[in-house]
């Protein structure tokens, strides 16, 4: 049981370029999320899903899209990477319980610099 | 809208002294859950505690305490005679009824021996 992984752990991008971060876990979640951390502001919502095929935006989804198209992948698409985009990138994925996340299983991270 | 507002940004204490973290959260829900999490230097986020707006009662789990209080909207954690290895970032969160999670700014606790 390996949990949630992300790929790549560490990855330098030139403004303008495209990338995925890959995202998957294996304990059958519903819900999924991309969150990123700046520093002194906490972890920010980018995109979630509550099911294959069922995505919505969060707090800061601007520069981003998201799919799902099995219950396993979350793959996060930076469309064409901005300096602001320099952050910490972290999936998580959890069961639902009544319409409302529960805990929350983090993966460990892609750290994404953009020049 | 939900809220999650951690004042305090960073607090340093001695080894074996008590601290305490604030959190204060704003819903307009009636049941909502609250989180803590741990984010140690290495880097990961590991769960510690939920709470269901419908339990007020307070949860002791070693050296580590939850005071949830309904009346002011406040979800504080203690961590009792701390040790270095509490050294962390904590965050506090809240999801409420739309599929969101709200994380505070989270406390930086240095733990000095």
């Amino acid at each position: 049981n390996a949990g949630v992984t992300q790929t790549p752990k560490f990855q330098v991008l030139k403004t303008g370029q495209s990338m995925t971060l890959q995202c998957a876990q294996d304990m059958n979640h519903e819900y999924m999320s991309w969150y990123r951390q700046d520093p002194g502001m906490g972890l920010r919502l980018i995109h979630y899903s509550v099911g294959a095929g069922i995505t919505d935006q969060g707090e800061v989804p601007n520069g981003y899209n998201v799919s799902r198209s099995t219950t396993e992948d979350f793959p996060l698409r930076l469309l064409s990477a901005a300096p602001s985009q320099t952050s910490v990138y972290f999936c998580a994925s959890s069961i639902l319980s009544d319409r409302r996340p529960y805990e929350q299983y983090f993966g460990p991270g892609t750290r994404l610099t953009v020049t | 809208a939900q809220k999650v507002t951690q004042a305090q940004t960073e607090i340093s204490v001695v080894e074996k002294e008590d601290v305490t973290l604030d959190c204060v959260y704003e819903t307009r829900d009636t049941t909502y859950y609250l989180f803590w999490y741990k984010q140690p230097p290495s880097g990961e986020l590991v769960f510690l505690i939920r709470r269901n707006s419908f339990d007020e009662q307070n949860e002791i789990s070693g050296r580590y305490s939850w005071n949830f209080q309904k009346s002011t909207s406040s979800f504080n954690f203690t961590i009792t005679a701390s040790q270095v290895v509490d050294s962390a970032v904590y965050f506090c969160a809240l999801s409420s009824n739309d599929y969101k999670l709200s994380f505070g700014a989270g406390t930086t606790v240095t733990v000095r021996a």
